[in-house]
């Protein structure tokens, strides 16, 4: 089975820029997950979606930051404009719908994105 | 707010011994925890998750224990491989789908 295919797999621009990050997550799984990884912060949970619709997104830094999942195959996290700061790695998860189940979440092999 | 953490940051241990890494949670009230493992480059895999309900899981050398009151939480590995060489991740689940991860535990297996 094709796990969470994460595009690109590294990203490097200038600060100012706009850049998408893109996801596919696994077939049939209903939740799809944005997370940020970083030495400093560690993993943090950005926004995540239920059926397509955007449940929290408490952990997006600011209004420069914004995801969108059009369909149940793929997800967007787009940073306009791009900041040094937002060097990091991120991490798109998809899981199943917890039907008491307990489910794991999957990973992908993330983006690592360089703003210089 | 929920905060997780791991003890020690780094570890370095010879081929075949046995281990526990360590994972503290402030918040009781939690759904379930699940360990992880990334490796370099790499996403994080799942390795078990232990309902609330339980008290602990296992899956082949690797064994995780769970104390809901004390807010603790251990990860056993027997007889370490090379291989197992990697960060190892704790992370809780409340009452949505969030999970609060801690910032991980680097494992390194000497041959």
């Amino acid at each position: 089975d094709a796990g969470v295919i994460q595009s690109p797999r590294h990203e490097v621009t200038e600060m100012g820029q706009e850049v998408t990050l893109r996801c596919k997550p696994i077939s049939g799984h209903d939740y799809l997950f944005w997370y940020r990884q970083t030495m400093m912060r560690g993993l943090e949970l950005l926004i995540y979606f239920n059926n397509n619709v955007p449940i929290d997104d408490s952990g997006m830094p600011e209004d420069r930051f914004s995801a969108k999942m059009p369909n149940a195959s793929f997800s967007t996290l787009k940073i306009q404009p791009s900041e040094p700061r937002d060097s990091a790695v991120y991490f798109c998860a998809s899981s199943p719908a917890d039907r008491g189940g307990n489910q794991p979440q999957h990973f992908g092999d993330g983006t690592r994105l360089s703003i210089l | 707010k929920q905060e997780v953490t791991q003890i020690p940051a780094a570890l370095s241990v010879p081929e075949g011994e046995n281990l526990v890494l360590n994972c503290s949670f402030t918040d009781s009230a939690i759904y379930n925890l699940q360990w992880f493992r990334q490796d370099p480059g790499k996403g994080l895999t799942s390795l078990l998750l232990i309902q609330s309900s339980q008290r602990e899981q296992t899956s082949g050398r690797l064994n995780a224990s769970l104390d809901k009151s004390s807010g603790r939480s251990t990860l056993y590995i027997a007889a370490s491989q090379p291989g197992d060489s990697a960060t190892y991740l704790c992370a809780v689940r409340g009452g949505s789908e969030k999970l609060v991860f801690g910032k991980g535990t680097k494992l390194t297996v000497n041959p």
